[in-house]
């Protein structure tokens, strides 16, 4: 079964450096998602991406974050300076079309760990 | 300001004993109601979608249905393997097609053997 592929599963970092979370969609996916889960809160919507181009954002994504799709299956997060409180599991997610109700799914994510 | 509300925080079932989760919203205008399922350290896995309201979806043990105001996920002679944090989400509608989702909190379920 099809599966969206999150790598590293746990990444710790320096206050200050950059990180970049990867993701693999579903291959005929056309929309694509990051969304973030701090320990014990809701998951929260971040950005989605659709031809190339942000669609959507929150206004959790700020200056500091930015999103790319360098080749035909990777999808990338980036933080240019992380903070203590971007610790979080990061979920990208995609599904098939941008049409009504369109379900989204998601990878198992990346623990980020911001010392 | 679009929300999602769900009750119980946490329920702990023995096996077999049946019970039914809650999901309250508040948005402008429904394009879509989802379940998910999330277990510990792992990410949300998809369950149902419902459209409109008086729509039911089943999956195994799982029953969803939908009001014009409220989701429930109907859990039937429930088995351990069923625990899980369950989360309800919607997909709002702003004047325009947005395919973002609100997530409520989850409910966190225990099932005993």
């Amino acid at each position: 079964e099809p599966e969206v592929t999150q790598t590293p599963s746990h990444q710790v970092t320096q206050m200050g450096q950059e990180v970049i979370l990867r993701c693999v969609p579903i291959s005929n996916h056309l929309y694509f998602y990051w969304y973030r889960q701090i320990l014990g809160q809701k998951v929260e919507f971040l950005v989605s991406f659709y031809n190339n181009e942000i669609s959507e954002k929150s206004e959790i994504f700020d200056d500091q974050f930015s999103v790319e799709r360098p080749d035909g299956s990777n999808f990338t997060l980036k933080i240019r300076s992380t903070k203590l409180e971007d610790s979080a599991m990061y979920f990208c997610a995609s599904s098939e079309t941008r049409g009504s109700g369109t379900e989204a799914f998601f990878g198992q994510g990346t623990r980020l760990t911001v010392v | 300001e679009d929300q999602v509300t769900q009750s119980p925080e946490a329920l702990r079932l023995q096996e077999g004993e049946s019970s039914s989760l809650n999901c309250s919203y508040t948005v402008s205008g429904l394009r879509g109601l989802f379940w998910y399922r999330q277990d510990p350290g792992k990410g949300p896995e998809f369950l149902f979608t419902l459209y409109s309201a008086g729509e039911e979806k089943e999956k195994e043990r799982l029953k969803a249905t939908l009001t014009k105001k409220e989701s429930f996920l109907h859990i039937t002679a429930p088995k351990p393997e069923d625990s899980a944090t369950y989360l309800c989400a919607v997909q709002a509608q702003y004047g325009g097609a947005t395919n973002k989702l609100i997530f409520g909190t989850g409910t966190l379920l225990a099932v005993q053997p």
